[in-house]
């Protein structure tokens, strides 16, 4: 089984300020990673995802994250933020080849401050 | 190519009332995910189906069940509500079994009085 834990809850950050959403897993078997995120009234959008391969990911809207296999990490990054990313982010993860039920953290909601 | 669609979006419902949410998955998509998202349980994962076979099951009560259409449309059942029922149900479809990018609806949000 795997499980995975978001470290803030909440992150409120100026506008074109840098951020950093903190995620860390748990798993005894290789796996997959994901961030989604997801905007008020609405489901899951994926920004980026692990499977493989450079452990360096880069996403959309200028989110990129990096898999840490030491350090059961995969933090995800944006150099500067905007006003239009306040949103929830979650990290999720799910067994390498196999049955896809992912395992979802519980969140960190992301308010970008003007 | 349209999303997932998920209807109702919304409804109301009184315990002991059951209710199907229904999922139409991107066209080519054959794998379809149901997740429960509450404020206290955060996103759980229900069930998810493949050429109308359940293939994997999360920790829910017989209450809730699922089945896949040969149109890959799936639909989920809720029997007996309680009033912890109420949460956002999610869909999710993918293309094929062992994919792992899965796209999500907007979600049907439940209201057990």
């Amino acid at each position: 089984a795997q499980s995975v834990t978001q470290l803030d809850s909440q992150v409120p950050v100026f506008e074109e300020a840098p951020v950093e959403l903190r995620c860390n897993y748990s798993s005894s078997v290789s796996v997959y990673l994901f961030w989604y995120v997801q905007y008020p009234n609405q489901g899951l959008q994926l920004l980026l995802k692990y499977l493989s391969g450079s452990t360096l990911v880069k996403g959309i809207n200028g989110f990129e994250a990096e898999f840490n296999k030491s350090q059961t990490s995969f933090h995800l990054r944006k150099p500067s933020v905007h006003i239009s990313d306040t949103a929830e982010y979650f990290c999720a993860v799910s067994e390498a080849g196999s049955a896809r039920q992912l395992t979802f953290g519980s969140g960190t909601q992301l308010t970008v401050l003007p | 190519k349209a999303g997932v669609t998920q209807t109702p979006r919304y409804l109301i419902k009184t315990r002991g009332q059951q209710v199907t949410l229904s999922c139409s998955p991107i066209s080519g998509h054959r794998s379809v995910s149901w997740y429960q998202q509450t404020p206290g349980q955060g996103l759980q994962f229900l069930f998810e189906y493949f050429s109308e076979t359940q293939r994997n099951k999360g920790n829910f009560p017989g209450r809730f069940s699922g089945r896949q259409f040969s149109n890959s449309r799936s639909e989920m059942n809720v029997s007996t509500l309680e009033l912890g029922d109420s949460a956002l149900y999610l869909c999710a479809s993918s293309e094929d079994w062992g994919a792992n990018v899965l796209t999500f609806g907007a979600g049907s949000r439940l209201t057990v009085l």
